[in-house]
């Protein structure tokens, strides 16, 4: 059974704070690693994706993988209330047919 | 805006009948993959298209079909419907299968709910 494990939350930060979103999976052949975010009663909105062990910066998100961990996580600097959503975590499976996603975890950032 | 119109967005149904889903996907993409996402819960893929074929498919019973058209558009249908298909159905397009450097763009979605 693949599987995408992440904290539901809530992660509650101060507006200003660095948000961390953690994210494990099962899959040691996952290629790519994707990271949504989504508003309430929104479709999920891809932030960032990643492929290679290391940091990816993309302005103020900055996505990391660990593959020997089988860890990717997701910075959010500056924190903002408009980041007030939840966050999904998505494993390419099945040879690049599928995305498996974890359940998500919802950041609350406060004013 | 990632290109991707769903059709409709919002409908209800009765247990027992049956839905027809629709997707344009964006220019240029000519895979199309379609996923079930529950109140609470992350997506879960139901299958992919791929130049009109069934391309790979998630856990889902066969009463969860499709089809792809010639121009990369998509239909999802579900018969005898159960009150747990409730749920958020998202498009998704992209151009081949997922790799490094390829990714898919979700739809609106459509929201179904079975009473």
């Amino acid at each position: 059974q693949k599987e995408v494990e992440q904290n539901s939350g809530p992660l509650s930060v101060p507006e200003g704070a660095i948000a961390s979103l953690n994210c494990t999976y099962s899959d040691r052949g996952s290629q790519s690693f994707f990271w949504y975010r989504q508003y309430s009663g929104k479709s999920p909105e891809l932030i960032m994706f990643i492929y290679s062990n290391g940091d990816k910066e993309d302005g103020r998100f900055t996505a990391q993988l660990n593959k020997a961990s089988q860890y990717v996580s997701l910075l959010i600097r500056d924190s903002q209330p408009s980041d007030s959503a939840t966050y999904l975590c998505a494993v390419n499976h099945q040879a690049g047919t599928a995305l498996i996603f974890g359940k998500g975890t919802t950041l609350s950032v406060s004013s | 805006e990632t290109g991707v119109t769903q059709s409709p967005t919002h409908l209800i149904k009765t247990r027992g009948q049956q839905v027809t889903l629709r997707c344009s996907s964006q220019s240029g993409h000519n895979t199309v993959s379609w996923y079930q996402q529950a109140l609470g819960q992350g997506p879960q893929f139901i299958f992919q298209y791929y130049r009109e074929e069934e391309n790979g498919r998630g856990n889902f019973p066969p009463r969860f079909s499709g089809l792809q058209f010639p121009n990369y558009s998509s239909e999802l249908n579900v018969n005898a419907l159960e009150l747990d298909d409730s749920a958020l159905y998202l498009c998704a397009s992209s151009y081949g299968s997922l790799g490094t450097g390829n990714t898919i763009y979700f739809g609106e979605g459509s929201w179904l709910t079975v009473v």
